[in-house]
Parts: structure tokens; C-alpha cells; sequence
């Protein structure tokens, strides 16, 4: 199985470029999550989804947008990209929500996308 | 601020010393997870704790849930070179929903 996949892994933006993140799962797993990872700040979540058609906001959703249109993929969309911005971006999924059963349900994270934006 | 506060944030030993890593927060967590995390890649889960006062041993990591299910600790007996990384606890929340908070991590260095 591949697991959790992202692409690109490096990405360089101009000021107000757009582009999406891809993020695709072969787990079967209904959740899926983006993160962003900041120097000495640890993981910060920005949206999940708990099934196709449904996308909730995180801690840090401003700049982003998301969409699921089917149970594998989960992209996520800057549209005016600013260097706040560059971080270095996961994305995870899971079998259920954090908050239930955690035992059967751990986090399984993609390599991630480096993003500078300059 | 952040809801979970890892300590130290660096740590640079030599191998086969022996270091404790903690968790600590001011919320109540239904569950606590460890992860470890090398370069160029995702978080990998290490352990779950969910009990208060849970204990739990992966050959020489042993990890402990505080009583009040407000902190946790890891501990590494005889550190090798291969656990050098970044170690992250996260926490989920009863009434966060599917949230888990992560922790700002603790990078650990074993040298040989």
C-alpha cells in the first residue's frame, strides 16, 4: 500500500500565485487532515474532513481552501499566496475522529510539501 | 501559546544515556499520542495512552499518562543514534471533536 501520498514535495510561489496541494490516501480511511508544520511550532491543523462532501475549518484556516469530492482525495488550495504561507505542508488520514477510539485510529502522514513563498 | 507544551525543545546527548521527554498541559485529554518524526518525512505514531496513569514500554521507550490525563513523559533507557528525530505528543480533546493538538516537539540528537 502506498499510504498516504503528497505532490508536489518542494514548491517555490511568487506573491499572489495560486496552487494546489494534492493529497491522496488508498486506506479506506473516512478522515483526512492538512497540517502545517512551522519551525519549533510543532503540527498546526488547518482543515479535515470527516467523509466525502463534508470539510470542517482547523486552528489555521485563513489563506486556504479545501474540498472532497471523493473518499481518496483531499487537495488543498492558496489562492493568493503570501510568505506567511511557507511552511511545510502534511496531510494525514484516519480511520476515525481523534477524539474517539484513538487506540484504533492513529494518524497516518504523508512525506509532505515544502512551500516557500517569496 | 500552545495547548500542549513539549520541554526540552532540543536535546543533544551522547549514546547510551538515558533522558525524559515531557508533555505537559493545562486541558484534560480523553487520549494522548506520541509520534516520532525524521527529516523529510511525516510523523510516524509511536504509542497511545488513554487510561490515566497509563503505562507503556516500546523496548527502551517507556511512556507514562499523567493521573490527571493533563501530561505524559517519555523516557529512553540507553539512547541510540537511531533515535535521533523529533519526538511530538498530541492530545485530543473530549469536546474538540476530531481535533488532535500537537505539541511543539522536542528534537533529540544521540551521538555516537
Amino acid at each position: 500500500n502506498a499510504g498516504v501520498t503528497q505532490t508536489p514535495k518542494f514548491r517555490i510561489l511568487k506573491i499572489g500565485q495560486s496552487m494546489t496541494l494534492q493529497c491522496a490516501q488508498d486506506m479506506n480511511h473516512n478522515y483526512m487532515y492538512w497540517y502545517r508544520q512551522d519551525p519549533g511550532m510543532g503540527l498546526k491543523l488547518i482543515y479535515y474532513s470527516v467523509g466525502a462532501g463534508i470539510t470542517d475549518k482547523g486552528e489555521v484556516p485563513n489563506g486556504y481552501n479545501v474540498s472532497r469530492s471523493t473518499t481518496e482525495d483531499f487537495p488543498l488550495r492558496l489562492e493568493l499566496a503570501a510568505p506567511s504561507q511557507t511552511s511545510v505542508y502534511f496531510c494525514a488520514s484516519s480511520y476515525s475522529g481523534a477524539a474517539f477510539s484513538s487506540y484504533n485510529s492513529p494518524l497516518h502522514f504523508g512525506n509532505g510539501t515544502r512551500l516557500t513563498v517569496t | 501559546t500552545q495547548l500542549l507544551e513539549q520541554s526540552p525543545q532540543f536535546l543533544s546527548i551522547q549514546e547510551g544515556e538515558n533522558l525524559t521527554v515531557y508533555c505537559n498541559s493545562s486541558s484534560v485529554f480523553s487520549s494522548l499520542q506520541w509520534y516520532r518524526q525524521e527529516p523529510g518525512e511525516g510523523p510516524v505514531l509511536l504509542v497511545t495512552v488513554v487510561t490515566g496513569g497509563e503505562v507503556k514500554k516500546l523496548k527502551r521507550l517507556t511512556f507514562q499518562f499523567g493521573d490527571a490525563r493533563k501530561d505524559s513523559s517519555l523516557h529512553i533507557t540507553a539512547a541510540q543514534p537511531g533515535d535521533t528525530g523529533l519526538y511530538l505528543c498530541a492530545g485530543a480533546v473530549n469536546n474538540a471533536g476530531n481535533m488532535l493538538t500537537f505539541g511543539g516537539g522536542t528534537r533529540l540528537m544521540v551521538k555516537p
